[in-house]
């Protein structure tokens, strides 16, 4: 049963540039968190998405972030024009959503994608 | 935002010693609560979760929870320098049929042989 996955594990990006990082949630959740953890803070939470819906980005940046979650394919979290700012470890998690079980509702994370802009 | 709070550490203790681990929040009606794990350079792994006032129990780990005081704690029993690492609180909000994780800056633990 594999878990969250997520690519690139590292990426590198020079000012400017855009970051595209990827996550597939595990076999059978429907949602998708996205995280942010920078040096020397905890993490924070960005977004909240189901299938080719975003429930909620209240922890989203207002500019240069975004995120999707289609039909097909993996969740997309996209930084336009990143700055040295952004650097961080970014993480998703999923979870089943609602069901029957206690464990519903826990999130699963995934091992991270750690940017770092030069 | 809601703030969870949580003594940055490092929390020091000897092999074989019980490590205590706590947290308080400021929303009063927050209604669960889950304990992470997050060794350097890796993800968060969930420990526990609990809802309930009173403790809960799994194996070596027993936390504790008391919403009068909104104070959550973790104990780690027959501590191992395995269980060295950063510990986080974290407290759920509710966004609609999911919820996102209020995470506190984490506790860490460092277990010495």
């Amino acid at each position: 049963n594999a878990g969250v996955m997520q690519n690139p594990r590292h990426l590198v990006r020079r000012r400017g540039q855009e970051a595209r990082l990827r996550c597939s949630p595990m076999k059978g959740h429907s949602h998708v968190y996205w995280y942010r953890q920078l040096p020397e803070e905890g993490l924070k939470f960005m977004v909240y998405l189901q299938k080719e819906n975003i429930i909620d980005e209240s922890g989203m940046p207002k500019e240069r972030f975004s995120a999707e979650f289609p039909k097909e394919g993996p969740s997309i979290l996209r930084i336009q024009q990143v700055v040295r700012g952004d650097s961080a470890a970014y993480f998703c998690a999923s979870s089943p959503g609602v069901g029957r079980s206690r464990h519903s509702y826990e999130q699963y994370f995934g091992p991270g994608t750690r940017l770092t802009v030069t | 935002q809601k703030e969870v709070e949580q003594n940055s550490g490092p929390l020091s203790v000897p092999e074989g010693a019980i490590a205590s681990l706590n947290c308080t929040y400021s929303d009063r009606g927050s209604q669960s609560f889950f304990w992470y794990r997050q060794y350097s350079g890796k993800s968060p792994e969930l420990i526990m979760f609990i809802y309930s006032n009173g403790d809960k129990e799994d194996g070596r780990f027993t936390a504790q929870l008391n919403k009068a005081s909104q104070y959550v704690s973790l104990l780690i029993r027959d501590s191992q320098p395995s269980d060295s690492a950063t510990y986080l609180c974290a407290v759920k909000v509710p966004l609609g049929s999911g919820y996102a994780l209020n995470f506190g800056k984490g506790t860490s633990l460092l277990v010495t042989p």
